[in-house]
């Protein structure tokens, strides 16, 4: 069966310092995996994904994620947090070797960013 | 381009009765999905549509039922409501039915039960 998780309910990062949200997966063929954003009162938003290729994707907003197959994890990355990076992050993944768009979403990070 | 619309934004419902809730993808998107967000559950996949045809479907009751239309526009129904049923529904459209392409989201329709 597929799973997401993402291990912290809550990341704390201070402004200007690198923030990482951590997420691993578990799916029987191959994952195509996404990360996405939600802000109070709003839908999900898509920051990046990961289907094939070059581990390091980057995405909107100077956000970036690192696939690790061995690790089965796509941790979501930027360099300098920003106070209004701070929301709810959802990773999801997706099995390759089926069709269709069902999403399997992780329980959510929510992301402070303190100025 | 206009994003994924989703009408009415919030609902407030009682035990018992049935709600629909109606979804406009982006245009020239043809798959629908519909999911449920809950603070205990958080995002659950509901079903997706994609001409006119559920192609795959979640771990609901029958109360639950969609529909997609020739316009691509997509309905979901929820008979006999439960407080449970509480929730942010969130639809979702892509343009195509594989899995490498992105998923769209509304901003979401607030049902609340009393």
């Amino acid at each position: 069966a597929q799973s997401v998780a993402q291990p912290e309910d809550q990341v704390n990062v201070a402004e200007g310092n690198p923030l990482t949200v951590k997420c691993t997966y578990s799916v029987s063929g191959n994952p195509y995996l996404f990360w996405y954003v939600q802000y109070p009162n709003r839908g999900l938003q898509f920051l990046l994904k990961y289907i094939t290729g070059d581990n390091l994707v980057k995405g909107s907003y100077g956000f970036e994620a690192e696939f690790n197959k061995s690790q089965t994890s796509f941790h979501l990355k930027k360099p300098s947090a920003l106070v209004s990076d701070s929301a709810l992050y959802f990773c999801a993944v997706r099995d390759g070797n089926n069709q269709g768009g069902k999403l399997i979403f992780g329980q959510g990070t929510e992301l402070s960013v303190k100025p | 381009k206009a994003g994924v619309t989703q009408t009415p934004r919030y609902l407030i419902k009682t035990r018992g009765q049935q709600v629909t809730l109606s979804c406009s993808p982006i245009s020239g998107h043809r798959s629908v999905s519909w999911y449920q967000q809950t603070p205990g559950q958080g995002l659950q996949f509901l079903f997706e549509y994609f001409s006119e045809t559920q192609r795959n479907k979640g771990n609901f009751p029958g109360r639950f039922s969609g529909r997609q239309f020739s316009n691509s526009r997509s309905e979901m129904n929820v008979s006999t409501l439960e407080l449970g049923d509480s929730a942010l529904y969130l639809c979702a459209s892509s343009s195509t039915l594989t899995g490498n392409t992105e998923a769209f989201f509304g901003q979401g329709t607030r049902l609340t039960v009393v």
